[in-house]
């Protein structure tokens, strides 16, 4: 079973669509959870961290259970430029130390 | 947030040769750098964690025969893949992170390079 499963996709939504990405771990001594964005042949670049109590930025909202061990990427009025791979990734270990560990990608297609 | 850089972009290189790549933090001191790499249509996986002045941490399955990891300061690492062969062709991409600021416990940040797409002919 992979550490981080996600559902490969892809989801092609037209522009102004509401799209949910949904990411499961395994480990349960995973810390910290974050979402990252990867554009075609480019590196990863973080979106946004998750808390247990949810939180906000903008268009985009992430919300982590732990007790299911579920992560969950909202994402509101979808724009061409949201097209790109979504990552979920989680945190092995606590306060600064401890690797990332990243899932397979979820792939998001806007279209006008 | 921070730049990390890593040369060359891409790479070609024949088989049994041996490429290296740097990774550089530009504007900030990385006591720790990531090396990942990526095969199409999958997920990041870690091959090596490498501390400063320190040998590099190695993850299961991964050779440190093979892929030799140099941290020689706090601004620069260097991966060397060793005798490649077509099935190391792949993206490789670096991490780096700033050592702990004084007073601080949050999370911080992993800086990605923009990666090395190397091919094995």
């Amino acid at each position: 079973r992979k550490e981080v499963e996600q559902d490969p996709g892809p989801f092609n939504v037209p522009e102004g669509a509401t799209v949910a990405f949904n990411c499961t771990y395994s480990n349960s001594a995973s810390q910290s959870f974050f979402w990252y964005r990867q554009d075609c042949r480019k590196e990863p670049k973080l979106l946004m961290s998750v808390y247990s109590s949810g939180n906000e930025d903008g268009r985009f909202t992430a919300q982590l259970n732990r007790a299911s061990q579920y992560i969950s990427l909202l994402i509101r009025d979808s724009k061409l430029s949201d097209s790109a791979t979504y990552l979920c990734v989680v945190r092995l270990g606590s306060g600064n130390t401890g690797k990332l560990i990243f899932g397979q990608g979820t792939t998001l297609q806007v279209k006008p | 947030g921070a730049v990390v850089s890593q040369h060359p972009s891409w790479v070609i290189c024949k088989s049994g040769t041996s490429v290296k790549i740097e990774c550089r933090s530009l504007d900030f001191q990385a006591t720790t750098m990531f090396w990942y790499r990526q095969f199409p249509k999958q997920s990041l996986m870690l091959m090596a964690t490498s501390n400063e002045g320190s040998k590099a941490t190695y993850e299961q399955g991964v050779e440190k025969d093979k892929f030799l990891i140099n941290h020689a300061s706090l601004t620069l690492s260097t991966l060397t893949v060793t005798s490649a062969h077509p099935e190391d062709s792949s993206f490789y991409i670096c991490s780096a992170r700033q050592g702990v600021a004084s007073g601080r416990a949050s999370y911080n940040e992993q800086f990605f390079g923009p990666g090395t797409r190397l091919t094995v002919l």
